[in-house]
């Protein structure tokens, strides 16, 4: 079946350190993927998506790119702050969105100032 | 605009016993999809539920069951709960339509089975 891997936890960055996540991913078709931050005490949020190859999703400073040749979707941010620090899941559908998500195991990010 | 909530928050459980878990979704969003998220895991999707009927189901046992009501709310049921079920269950909503309708998650009820 369809499965995330993702980096192992935990990662642990000095405050405007360039962060990346390596996502990989293995898929029948072409997946719609995704990436999810869960700050401590919340529910899932929604960072930023691709649903075609060599799409690029953004959002807050946040980057991913939907690379077929690689079946990846690492996630990078230039510069991180405090405020980063979560747990963040990488996560597939299929293309059109209609089967339910399937997450990876989550790589907690601790960001220090 | 209310997102998504769940209740209770926290729960604690003994083994053998029934647990009931609410949520209610977006304001608009008429379908609730639940997850399951053990601890140090990623989200296993449990089942979705849309016009009232369980659309698709993920590979969980029969003991947990759910129902959707007329104004889109949800709940989750486990019977003879185990000490596996010990977990974060998150309820999420959404329109029906794919993937220009994100999922939106609420904070997740704690179950603890003891």
């Amino acid at each position: 079946g369809d499965s995330v891997t993702q980096m192992e936890g935990p990662v642990t960055l000095s405050e405007e350190a360039f962060l990346t996540i390596n996502c990989t991913y293995t898929a029948t078709g072409y997946p719609s993927l995704f990436w999810y931050v869960q700050y401590p005490g919340e529910g899932l949020q929604l960072l930023l998506k691709a649903t075609k190859a060599d799409d690029k999703g953004s959002n807050k400073g946040f980057e991913a790119t939907y690379r077929k040749e690689t079946t990846s979707f690492h996630l990078e941010k230039g510069s991180v702050q405090v405020s980063d620090s979560a747990v963040y899941f990488c996560a597939l559908s299929d293309q059109s969105g209609n089967t339910p998500l399937v997450f990876g195991k989550g790589t907690r990010l601790s960001v220090i100032a | 605009d209310a997102g998504v909530t769940q209740s209770p928050t926290h729960l604690i459980k003994t083994r053998g016993q029934q647990v009931t878990l609410r949520c209610s979704p977006k304001s608009g969003h008429d379908t609730v999809s639940w997850y399951q998220q053990a601890l140090g895991q990623g989200p296993q999707f449990i089942f979705q539920y849309y016009e009232e009927e369980e659309r698709q189901r993920g590979n969980f046992p029969d003991r947990f069951s759910g129902h959707q009501f007329p104004n889109y709310s949800s709940e989750l049921n486990v019977n003879a709960l185990l000490l596996g079920d010990s977990a974060l269950y998150l309820c999420a909503s959404s329109f029906i339509t794919g993937v220009d309708s994100p999922l939106h998650f609420g904070n997740g009820t704690r179950l603890t089975v003891t």
